[in-house]
């Protein structure tokens, strides 16, 4: 079974851009988190998305939104980027069943802001 | 106070040894626990999960869960030198929580 896949792996961008990401997680999984990991903070939780609603939010600005499809793939936007923003941004997938919830997580996109 | 603890380490070992990361949570209502590797530069790999009180064991690693004192453990017993990771604890809530990772390191 293949596992999460990210899109793009490698992303540099100007202070002010905005930028989607995109996640497709593992065949049969509908949950998707997405989560921001930096050297000084570690993983943070962004947002959680189950058959196509947000179903929790971390504490992270408005510019960062997500969506998920019918399909379970998900994006995530960042708009107005900030240097702050530069980080590895992880997704993970689960069955989403909270009695097993296991998450499965992604290479990851690196997010360079200039 | 942080939902999830961990010590950062570094914790060291020599080849052959027992490895002990520890975990302690905040919310009492949290009903699953994992225990993620991450490698330098990579994502984080699932390597043990625990619902229930108790020892877990899968290989070489064996998890200990005790719900009353909100303490999570995994032990790594005949620890290698590919153990060398960061070694994040996740306890569920309304959400994933993860602790900040503690690192080690198997010196052969």
């Amino acid at each position: 079974k293949a596992g999460v896949t990210q899109t793009p792996r490698y992303l540099i961008k100007t202070r002010g851009q905005q930028v989607t990401l995109s996640c497709s997680p593992i065949s049969g999984h509908r949950s998707v988190s997405w989560y921001q990991q930096t050297p000084g903070q570690g993983l943070q939780f962004l947002f959680e998305y189950f058959s196509e609603t947000q179903r929790n939010k971390g504490n992270f600005p408005g510019r960062f939104s997500g969506r998920q499809f019918s399909n379970s793939r998900s994006e995530m936007n960042v708009s107005t980027l900030e240097l702050g923003d530069s980080a590895l941004y992880l997704c993970a997938s689960s069955l989403g069943d909270r009695d097993f919830y296991e998450q499965y997580f992604g290479p990851g996109t690196r997010l360079t802001v200039t | 106070q942080k939902e999830v603890e961990q010590n950062s380490g570094p914790l060291s070992v020599p080849e052959g040894a027992i490895a002990s990361l520890n975990c302690t949570y905040s919310d009492r209502g949290s009903q699953s626990f994992f225990w993620y590797r991450q490698y330098s530069g990579k994502s984080p790999e699932l390597i043990m999960s625990i619902y229930s009180n108790g020892d877990k064991e899968d290989g070489r690693f064996t998890a200990q869960l005790n719900k009353a004192s909100q303490y999570v453990s995994l032990l790594i017993r005949d620890s290698q030198p590919s153990d060398s990771a960061t070694y994040l604890c996740a306890v569920t809530g309304n959400q994933f929580y993860f602790g900040t990772g503690t690192s080690l390191t198997v010196i052969p």
